[in-house]
């Protein structure tokens, strides 16, 4: 059975505090992807990771760094977390062509 | 950004009725359109994933449908039960040279099937 997992469901960190969240998936997949889901706005794309080493921006990267060093675990790192990037992160795999996206669980992610 | 559009927002529908929502998106650089369910407390999962204009998928009760010249997509439940509860997504993918692009997903269509 396909498994993407993420390290916590529930964080509560404090502005200025630097962040991690992983990712892991079992599924030997090339493709990894950050996404953050919020009321009325709707999943939007952070980095994605078409392999090792390899990241890409999305539609918001801005305040967020990822790391890929092995190909089962893709990072979103918040250098400084602000109150702005309280939400739910879902991450994601996928197989080549045509991407269908594997999703994790969610980490829903409170700065104060 | 690209716009990826879903309508409507929300929708109410008897048990037993069928139904039908939309997806549009931009009609040039196409490279697929996904569609995923998403239930309350769960991840979201992949209902089709389409590439070709014209394409049409089917699983069980629900089926899609894809325009990429104009640039649209349909999703039908046919039939709808409690089960079917829950916010549809679609996502676009627009080819660039060498591939693809990230997804680019609409905000969703929230549908409440009502006993």
């Amino acid at each position: 059975d396909v498994k993407v997992t993420q390290s916590s469901r529930y964080l509560v960190k404090r502005t200025g505090e630097k962040v991690f969240l992983e990712c892991v998936q079992d599924m030997d997949h090339e493709n990894m992807f950050w996404y953050r889901q919020d009321p009325g706005l709707g999943l939007r794309l952070i980095y994605f990771s078409y392999d090792v080493k390899m990241k890409e921006k999305g539609d918001i990267p801005e305040g967020y760094s990822v790391s890929r060093e092995k190909k089962e675990r893709f990072s979103l790192i918040l250098e400084s977390a602000s109150t702005n990037q309280t939400s739910m992160y879902l991450c994601a795999s996928s197989p080549p062509q045509p991407y269908e996206q594997y999703f994790g669980p969610g980490t829903r992610l409170t700065v104060t | 950004i690209l716009n990826v559009e879903q309508s409507p927002q929300s929708l109410h529908v008897q048990e037993g009725d069928s139904t039908n929502f939309t997806c549009s998106f931009p009609s040039s650089n196409f490279y697929a359109l996904h569609w995923y369910r998403w239930e309350t407390a769960k991840s979201p999962e992949a209902l089709f994933v389409m590439t070709l204009n014209g394409d049409e998928k089917k699983k069980g009760r629900i089926s899609a449908t894809l325009n990429t010249k104009e640039g649209y997509s349909y999703l039908y439940i046919k039939g709808s039960q409690p089960e079917d509860s829950a916010t549809y997504l679609c996502a676009f993918i627009r080819y660039r040279g060498g591939g693809a692009d990230g997804l680019t997903f609409g905000k969703g269509t929230h549908l409440i099937i009502q006993p």
